[in-house]
């Protein structure tokens, strides 16, 4: 396909599982990005690879979260003993490269609900 | 930090009405603006965007100007059609550093019509 996508579409988690989201970006696109969207609210960066390196991760909102791209595409989010209050849609966008006149194309979203 | 601060929806207006979303931002130096989209069950997609002030963007009918001295990029479009029911979200590109680590608004609803 020609977009970003991402599987699940939607996860249901018990308070305390791990989970992992998974973000396959557009061919060739270096920059992905990870965003969370609480409800009602506009996305939150989260985390920026180029190709493999994570060069920041300064919106992750714990050592609970990690993020990779071991081979530079495939991206994966990993939540460790989620919380309540980490339900929200997880979205990632990748561009092909990281320049202000370098669109951002998203995927839908992975809806995670944490109960 | 950065901040942008957008109208609250819903906003309901009849097929063919002016559509006006207001958007203030805070930001050091000089960022990029822009306005995405979020149709129903679809992901968010960029409608248009300016980097410069002065600038206005446009795309699809909207437009937005990027205005300084008001720290502002107001989304307008003359005429509005059902299609448009979606959700408006405005953001902002930092001066420096990562250009894709959005700052954005919480997001304004509009439903159209007929």
């Amino acid at each position: 396909g020609a977009g970003v996508s991402q599987s699940p579409r939607y996860k249901v988690a018990k308070r305390g599982q791990d989970v992992a989201l998974r973000c396959d970006p557009i061919s060739g696109h270096v920059s992905l990005f990870w965003y969370q969207q609480a409800l009602g609210q506009g996305p939150e960066f989260l985390t920026y690879f180029q190709n493999e390196a994570q060069l920041d991760k300064s919106g992750l909102p714990s050592d609970r979260f990690f993020a990779e791209r071991p081979e530079g595409s495939v991206s994966t989010l990993k939540i460790q003993r989620t919380q309540q209050e980490d339900s929200a849609v997880y979205l990632c966008a990748s561009s092909s490269r990281d320049r202000k006149n370098s669109p951002l194309h998203f995927g839908n979203g992975t809806r995670l609900t944490v109960t | 930090g950065n901040s942008v601060t957008q109208m609250e929806g819903p906003v309901t207006l009849s097929e063919e009405a002016f559509l006006t979303i207001n958007c203030t931002y805070t930001a050091t130096g000089y960022p990029s603006l822009f306005w995405y989209v979020q149709y129903p069950g679809e992901g968010l997609q960029l409608l248009l965007k300016a980097t410069k002030a002065d600038d206005k963007g446009s795309n699809k009918g909207f437009e937005a100007t990027y205005r300084k001295e008001t720290t502002s990029f107001h989304l307008e479009k003359g005429s509005v059609q059902v299609s448009d029911s979606a959700v408006y979200f405005c953001a902002l590109s930092p001066y420096t550093g990562t250009a894709s680590k959005l700052t954005f608004g919480t997001g304004t609803r509009l439903q159209v019509t007929l």
